[in-house]
């Protein structure tokens, strides 16, 4: 089915390591990319084409993909990382979206 | 740097048509690089795909809204719009645009408006 899935909410230690995944049939077939939301703003891409970060992304952040399940790791996560986060991917011309993982970072 | 801005009513009436414009700056929606999509997201939900233009014209639309939703740009004035007919509570939602990378592989957008919030309400 064109759907992608995400688990509703998240939650990290300061400093501490999380993976946000993002599970669909058709990410066997294309890459994912991901987005940063802050409450009030637009959505900021973070991870494109499964792993590449754009220019500005820190490093910590970083995409990986197995089978039908993309991922989202954060590797050292810092306050200003608490977001939703959104998984984005194609299926033939139709665009699909995650529903989205509100991340807290504790 | 690339910047779109959304632009229209705030508030449609129900059963009316929505219509919203994009303003792209410092950058071309005509070029072969690129598509131009439009996205929306209802208050406290997530990003719902509304659909995109290519440059030569192509449209690709979701298809749970396609049979009401047009895109369509003048390419003399760089803007893009969104027309989606016959408007219900469930579409009151934040309406981005954003130009849209597709490869065969893969699809992102970036950079995204700033959005813009539409009321359905008589």
């Amino acid at each position: 089915s064109s759907e992608l899935t995400q688990d509703p909410a998240v939650s990290v230690a300061l400093g501490q390591t999380v993976r946000i995944t993002c599970q669909g049939d058709s990410l066997r077939r294309y890459d994912a990319s991901w987005y940063q939301q802050k409450p009030g703003q637009a959505p900021v891409f973070v991870i494109y084409g499964k792993d590449k970060r754009p220019s500005g992304i820190p490093d910590r952040f970083a995409g990986s993909t197995s089978g039908n399940t993309a991922s989202l790791t954060i590797t050292g996560a810092q306050a200003e990382d608490e977001a939703d986060y959104y998984c984005n991917s194609r299926d033939n011309h139709n665009v699909l979206f995650g529903g989205g993982t509100k991340l807290t970072v504790l | 740097q690339l910047q779109l801005q959304e632009s229209g009513p705030g508030l449609v009436k129900p059963s009316e048509t929505l219509s919203l414009t994009c303003t792209v700056s410092e950058g071309s929606i005509t070029s072969s690089s690129y598509y131009w999509g439009w996205i929306r997201q209802p208050p406290g939900k997530g990003l719902e795909w509304i659909g995109s233009l290519y440059y030569d014209g192509s449209t690709y639309y979701n298809p749970s809204l396609k049979s009401r939703v047009t895109i369509f740009a003048d390419t003399s004035k760089n803007q893009l719009y969104l027309k989606l007919s016959s408007v219900i509570a469930a579409d009151v939602a934040v309406y981005y645009c954003a130009r849209q990378v597709m490869v065969p592989s893969t699809v992102w957008f970036d950079p995204w408006g700033q959005g813009t919030l539409v009321t359905v309400s008589s």
